[in-house]
């Protein structure tokens, strides 16, 4: 079975500029989330999309936007860009059960490098 | 609010002898779940291990097998017979499971380096 894809892995681009980062879940995985990872903050969650609805989200910016499509695909999306933003962005989806208390182990993808110049 | 804390930012281990990376958390929640990744210079996020808090036994998987003493809210990470391949940051994660999909709450990391 297939991992969890991003593309693409590396970008640069300048401030003020917008950008969109796309992610594949692992076939059958309902539910992708989104992680942003800096030497400064760590790892730090951005939001999470279940069946095309965001489900959770977290302390960042509104130029900080997401979806999800029907395919459980996700993009998401980052407008006028501020050298901050600079870090690796890591997509990682689960199974997702809608009840219970089980293991929802998330599987990550290689990530999407950004460099804002 | 959960909260993960490594206090290793960095480790050192002869190749073939084992290592226990420390990690203590602190949650209200009654149920949760422990992880620990493994992140190479890649980038990439590879999943070691799980422990949840009901668990009566330690969990094992294969040369990776997690110390939970949850009186004392610590869940270390034990790698036995290191090989040059462990050399990565390795991160713990915790998150409430009662609560709806609650995300993943990080740790800062440690990096292991494995010397021949």
């Amino acid at each position: 079975k297939a991992g969890v894809t991003q593309t693409p892995r590396y970008l640069i681009k300048t401030r003020g500029q917008q950008v969109t980062l796309s992610c594949s879940p692992i076939s059958g995985h309902r539910s992708v989330s989104w992680y942003q990872q800096t030497p400064g903050q760590g790892l730090q969650f951005l939001f999470e999309y279940f069946s095309e609805t965001q489900r959770n989200k977290g302390n960042f910016p509104g130029r900080f936007s997401g979806r999800q499509f029907s395919n459980s695909r996700s993009e998401m999306n980052v407008s006028t860009l501020e050298l901050g933003d600079s870090a690796l962005y890591l997509c990682a989806s689960s199974l997702a059960e809608l009840a219970g208390v089980k293991q929802e182990t998330q599987y990550f993808g290689p990530g999407t490098r950004l460099l804002v110049l | 609010a959960q909260k993960i804390t490594q206090t290793q930012p960095g480790m050192f281990v002869q190749e073939k002898e084992a290592v226990t990376l420390d990690c203590t958390y602190d949650t209200s929640d009654p149920s949760y779940g422990l992880f620990w990744y493994k992140q190479p210079s890649s980038g990439e996020m590879i999943f070691l291990i799980y422990q949840g808090s009901y668990d009566q036994q330690n969990a094992t998987e294969g040369r990776y097998s997690l110390n939970f003493q949850k009186a004392r809210k610590s869940a270390n990470l034990v790698i036995s017979a290191s090989q040059l391949g462990d050399s990565a940051m390795y991160f713990c994660a915790m998150r409430a499971l009662n609560s709806g999909n609650t995300p993943l709450v990080f740790g800062k990391g440690t990096r292991l380096s494995v010397i021949a």
